[in-house]
């Protein structure tokens, strides 16, 4: 079970918008920042958002990030067929001295 | 650009140590701090650990203390990580990752190594 849960799978159509969350707790989410990784299979992971809620450069302003309280969410509006990827969440946890990801979440693009 | 490349895949034997290269170039090696990740199949990545800019500290997950070890090398800007007493749940694609900030420590890993994959096996 990871330190940070999140859903398995979402889903999504073309053009909608998704949302993916990511649970913690106060000694991780609840007191540092966020950032939230796309992997598509058989690459290395992308960072894709960092600090809850900035975008690296070329990063399209579809994908947006947000933290309230120990729970944070990814949002990708204007769903396209390229975000079909894994993605994971991630935060420094101060009870274990170390940087914690999600379990990840696979998103499929009907 | 910037970029780190990292050495091949390795095939080793329980009990046997690991040592994995990550050549950065396209930035001042000096100036950032380096992380190693590792990601088992179909699992999610596990952060190993952390060196800073001139090597000389170190921060290793719980799980891997006293049996990892990170350095880097100025003058051929390498880092370098070595795995002991490999058991087959070593078996996983190792990444080093640039940290995103100039002379920080932010946790934020950009970019990331191509991955070497360890596999360990009788």
């Amino acid at each position: 079970q990871s330190v940070l849960p999140q859903p398995p799978s979402a889903s999504g159509t073309p053009g909608q918008r998704v949302t993916i969350s990511c649970s913690g707790s106060t000694s991780n989410i609840g007191t540092n920042s966020v950032n939230w990784y796309q992997q598509v299979p058989g690459t290395a992971p992308k960072l894709l958002i960092y600090s809850d809620n900035h975008r690296p450069s070329g990063v399209p302003d579809r994908f947006s990030g947000s933290r309230s309280g120990t729970s944070a969410s990814l949002a990708i509006s204007g769903l396209q067929s390229e975000d079909e990827a894994d993605y994971y969440c991630a935060a420094w946890d101060d009870s274990l001295n170390g940087v914690v990801f999600g379990g990840g979440t696979k998103l499929t693009v009907l | 650009q910037v970029q780190l490349v990292q050495s091949g895949a390795e095939l080793k034997k329980p009990g046997a140590s690991v040592k994995i290269s990550c050549k950065a170039s396209g930035f001042p090696f000096t100036n950032y701090y380096i992380h190693w990740v590792r990601q088992a199949r179909g699992q999610g990545p596990e952060w190993m650990g952390i060196i800073n800019p001139r090597g000389d500290f170190t921060t290793y997950a719980q799980q891997f203390q006293g049996r990892v070890s990170m350095t880097r090398d100025t003058s051929t800007t390498t880092v370098y990580m070595e795995v002991n007493s490999l058991t087959s749940e070593d078996t996983a694609m190792y990444y080093c990752a640039r940290d995103r900030q100039s002379s920080s420590w932010t946790n934020s890993l950009d970019p990331w190594g191509q991955g070497t994959l360890v596999t360990v096996s009788s």
